[in-house]
């Protein structure tokens, strides 16, 4: 048991809407990173937050914006949504952004995008 | 060209057999992760690596930093172990960056 929660599950939305999706790190640690992983592909790293602020983001746009918050629990929000944000979306927590530290993942939100 | 590769992509075995599972990378890396993903999408991190060998039960995990080589053994493999195994590297503190993964099944 990682104790990396993640909510909803499974979500569907339309093109053009916002989602915001959740996820609580496991107890002590302070960093929280998301991936997107589209169907039959590894994961993609969108960004990383820590102690609040964003430290590093991966190729994606502006539209995918996040927020951590003092308990270091994490959001992700997607605008404008578009078909290819179908994807399971995966977030991991760990102790700190320092490299060696392992990362616990969490069962990841599957998002339908019609 | 991914800067992670795995391969092979797909491998069906049966049950008992020694399994290997290999990744290559092409950047400098600070360690390197291999991880189990079940159907249904949770990912469990199983081993962590920056040098030599890691051991856990029936897995054993091996890198080559001077080959940029990483290599995923199963012993005794069981149906349970049917998963897709996907090998990740890190660069600097924040990003993962993730291979394919390898579908594995396990026949009994």
């Amino acid at each position: 048991e990682t104790g990396v929660t993640q909510s909803p599950t499974h979500l569907i939305k339309t093109r053009g809407q916002q989602v915001t999706l959740r996820c609580s790190s496991q107890s002590g640690h302070n960093t929280v990173s998301w991936y997107q992983q589209a169907l039959g592909q590894g994961p993609q790293f969108i960004f990383q937050y820590y102690r609040e602020e964003e430290n590093g983001r991966g190729n994606f746009p502006p539209r995918f914006s996040g927020l951590q918050f003092p308990n270091y629990s994490s959001e992700l929000n997607v605008n404008a949504l578009e078909l290819d944000d179908s994807a399971l979306y995966l977030c991991a927590s760990s102790l700190s952004g320092r490299a060696l530290n392992e990362q616990f993942f969490g069962p990841g939100t599957r998002l339908t995008v019609l | 060209k991914n800067e992670v590769e795995q391969s092979p992509q797909n491998l069906t075995a049966q049950e008992g057999e020694f399994i290997t599972i290999n990744c290559s990378y092409s950047v400098g890396i600070s360690a390197l992760h291999w991880l189990q993903q079940h159907p249904g999408g949770g990912i469990v991190s199983l081993f962590m690596l920056s040098s030599g060998k890691k051991k856990h039960g029936r897995l054993i995990a091996t890198i080559n930093i001077q080959e940029k080589h990483s290599s995923l053994h199963i012993t005794a493999s069981h149906p349970r172990d049917s998963a897709v195994y996907i090998c990740a590297v890190r660069r600097g503190a924040q990003k993962l960056v993730f291979g394919q993964g390898t579908r594995l099944t396990i026949n009994p």
